[in-house]
């Protein structure tokens, strides 16, 4: 099965600051991955998709890029309501659809 | 708008059963292949379960494989997961979360319910 793992696995900044998370998987999965934030008390919700499709929605200060094997979420003009937990998620081809272990995001 | 409501969790002994439920509204919930993953304490996202749009195809991780029974249906706008010889790794919060698709592959989950606590305690 592929594996996902992140880095950092927290981080703190401040308002305004912009900041790079990274996903690395364990074999090439193309451009399959997404990217999720998931806020205490509240479900996931996606952001990314395909790599670098920003759902819709989801605000323009996030962007996501990389293929094959490294990607990246970054988060332009950090603001409070982005403090949350940010999960990367293959889905090259079925089933098990891995996730990342997180980035913890504070302000 | 899409809405996912998830019911049925609560405290359950070692051992016990259970069955989660998760109610879909405004969309066509048929269409779209259907999913269960959890949260544990203190843990990230795990993938556990998957239903094609038509019922005929399902997955399930190897944490959960033989316990857990995942089914919809589709005339009530629901999902469901049996669970049973339910263990203390169990114990999570369930989500059901809706594919972007008709089946399994390559499935990113596009809206989630706001999940359901599944405690094990004898």
């Amino acid at each position: 099965d592929i594996q996902l793992t992140q880095s950092p696995s927290s981080l703190s900044a401040s308002v305004g600051d912009t900041v790079t998370i990274t996903c690395r998987a364990s074999q090439d999965i193309s451009n399959y991955v997404a990217w999720y934030q998931h806020r205490p008390g509240e479900p996931p919700k996606v952001l990314i998709y395909a790599a670098y499709t920003l759902q819709s929605g989801a605000p323009s200060r996030f962007s996501g890029g990389g293929a094959r094997t490294h990607f990246t979420l970054t988060i332009s003009r950090l603001q409070t309501e982005d403090v949350a937990t940010y999960y990367c998620q293959h889905y090259n081809g079925g089933p098990p659809f891995a996730f990342g272990p997180g980035t913890k995001v504070e302000i | 708008e899409v809405q996912l409501v998830e019911s049925g969790g609560g405290l359950v002994q070692p051992g016990g059963s259970l069955r989660l439920s998760c109610e879909a509204s405004g969309s066509s919930f048929r269409n779209y292949a259907m999913h269960w993953l959890r949260q544990a304490p203190g843990k990230g996202l795990e993938y556990i379960s998957g239903i094609s749009s038509d019922g005929t195809i399902t997955y399930y991780a190897n944490s959960v494989k033989g316990r857990f029974t995942i089914s919809r249906d589709n005339s009530m706008d629901t999902l469901y997961l049996q669970m049973t010889s339910v263990r203390v790794d169990d114990v999570a919060v369930y989500y059901c979360a809706r594919g972007d698709s008709a089946w399994l592959l390559y499935s990113t989950f596009d809206y989630w319910g706001r999940g359901t606590l599944v405690a094990v305690s004898s």
